[in-house]
């Protein structure tokens, strides 16, 4: 079953400009995880938020996780044609599932140079 | 430093064909491996996670199989090949004592006619 849902589905700006998805789940995690997918590529990790952290850096990338919400968003500051892709959360649940990694439908992104 | 290795990248089959897809992780050891599938424009969808050789949970009622031979070798198989088995599939590793972060190969297109 879909676990995380990203909003909105498609996602279009001008370079320079910062890009902001949004993901929802149903259930407890673990942690969060973002992914990203360049067309007919594999998916590269980006960046992973535990469940007891509220926000997380990395370069240009700023996660941030709430848990009373199950909700988390991902911030692209200063974007680049080069970040034209898909971007897609995933969730590790607790407990017994969680060898399992759920992905949503991913949210695709254009950056307009 | 640990790769992922995952053949043919594209595959053409008819309707009814047999199906093996391999995918091969070297610089590490027992990994927990995972078989995805991707349809167009979708998010993913687990088939298969393997926590050892011959440990496979499968995640979805389907036309497939999958195989853990040896320790880094994961196989997807198919006996007769559906139209719906068309899709983007995705293997990839996760470090079995973090449990965190998954590794991708690069993705075989199979198109089923």
């Amino acid at each position: 079953s879909q676990q995380g849902e990203e909003d909105p589905q498609a996602l279009s700006i001008q370079e320079g400009e910062n890009a902001t998805m949004n993901c929802s789940y149903k259930t407890s995690i673990n942690n969060l995880q973002w992914y990203r997918q360049n067309s007919g590529r594999g998916l590269v990790h980006l960046i992973l938020i535990r469940s007891n952290e509220r926000e997380k850096h990395s370069g240009r990338l700023r996660v941030t996780l709430d848990t009373s919400k199950k909700s988390s968003s991902l911030l692209i500051t200063a974007s680049r044609a080069a970040d034209t892709a898909s971007y897609f959360c995933a969730t590790a649940p607790m407990g017994a599932g969680s060898y399992q990694l759920t992905f949503g439908k991913g949210t695709k992104l254009s950056v307009i140079p | 430093s640990q790769t992922i290795h995952q053949w043919p990248a594209t595959l053409v089959q008819p309707v009814g064909s047999p199906l093996s897809l391999e995918c091969t992780v070297e610089g590490t050891s027992n990994p927990n491996l995972y078989w995805y599938r991707q349809a167009a424009g979708r998010g993913l969808q687990l088939l298969f996670y393997s926590i050892g050789i011959d440990q496979i949970s499968s995640e979805v009622p389907q036309n497939l199989s999958a195989s853990r031979p040896q320790d880094r070798q994961f196989i997807l198989s198919s006996k007769k090949l559906l139209l719906s088995d068309s899709g983007f599939y995705l293997c990839a590793w996760r470090d079995r004592v973090t449990n965190e972060k998954l590794f991708f190969g690069s993705g075989t297109q199979l198109s089923v006619l």
